[in-house]
């Protein structure tokens, strides 16, 4: 069965550094999402993205987060400069135009600022 | 998005059906019920979604009331890997908004 992948699955970073989290959606997906969840907390919506161009964000994506699909397979988030705050897993999804109403996640990337 | 209700935990012995409810008293017309679970460790995982009638797949079913105010997910085996929390999410399907904002679910506990 297709899988989304992510890469790392764990990365440590000093504060104030960047960081780029790398997603391989499902080939014939066309929505691309990012959700983090803190450790402990609920699962939150990042942002959205069809079409080469972002469909919604959440309060959380601010201009601190980018997010780019740089070829025809990969998905990625940027956080320029991180904060402590912004440890947590995040998690990255995809779904079909015509089935929508499932999301595929990938198994996450452990963000650790220290 | 309108606001689920659901308990924050259950159990249920192994091989015996799991009802798991949630309410959604204020749902829209347009809303639909969606169902998700994170297992230990991992991302979260579609489980089934509807609209207004009780829809079953390979992994469970959903019933939902007549008034759409409230809906359960039925597992009818519960196995050990069914230990995981359910997240009852409501989204209005109709407008391409397909983001979905998690409560705090209900985590089940699956007792061998």
């Amino acid at each position: 069965e297709p899988e989304v992948t992510q890469t790392p699955s764990h990365q440590v970073t000093q504060m104030g550094q960047e960081v780029i989290l790398r997603c391989v959606p499902i080939s014939n997906h066309l929505y691309f999402y990012w959700y983090r969840q803190i450790l402990g907390q609920k699962v939150e919506f990042l942002v959205s993205f069809y079409n080469n161009e972002i469909s919604e964000k959440s309060e959380i994506f601010d201009d601190q987060f980018s997010v780019e699909r740089p070829d025809g397979s990969n998905f990625t988030l940027k956080i320029r400069s991180t904060k402590l705050e912004d440890s947590a897993m995040y998690f990255c999804a995809s779904s079909d135009p015509y089935r929508s109403y499932e999301q595929y996640f990938g198994p996450g990337t452990r963000l650790t600022v220290t | 998005d309108a606001k689920t209700t659901q308990p924050n935990s259950m159990e249920s012995n192994e091989e015996e059906p799991v009802h798991l409810p949630c309410n959604h008293s204020t749902i829209s017309g347009t809303d639909y019920i969606h169902w998700y679970r994170q297992l230990p460790s991992q991302g979260p995982e579609y489980v089934i979604h509807g609209l207004t009638s009780n829809v079953n797949n390979r992994m469970a079913s959903l019933a939902i009331a007549e008034d759409r105010k409230s809906s359960t997910l039925i597992l009818h085996r519960a196995t050990l890997r069914d230990a995981a929390v359910y997240y009852c999410i409501l989204r209005d399907d109709q407008t391409g908004a397909n983001n979905l904002f998690f409560g705090t679910g209900t985590r089940l506990t699956v007792i061998p």
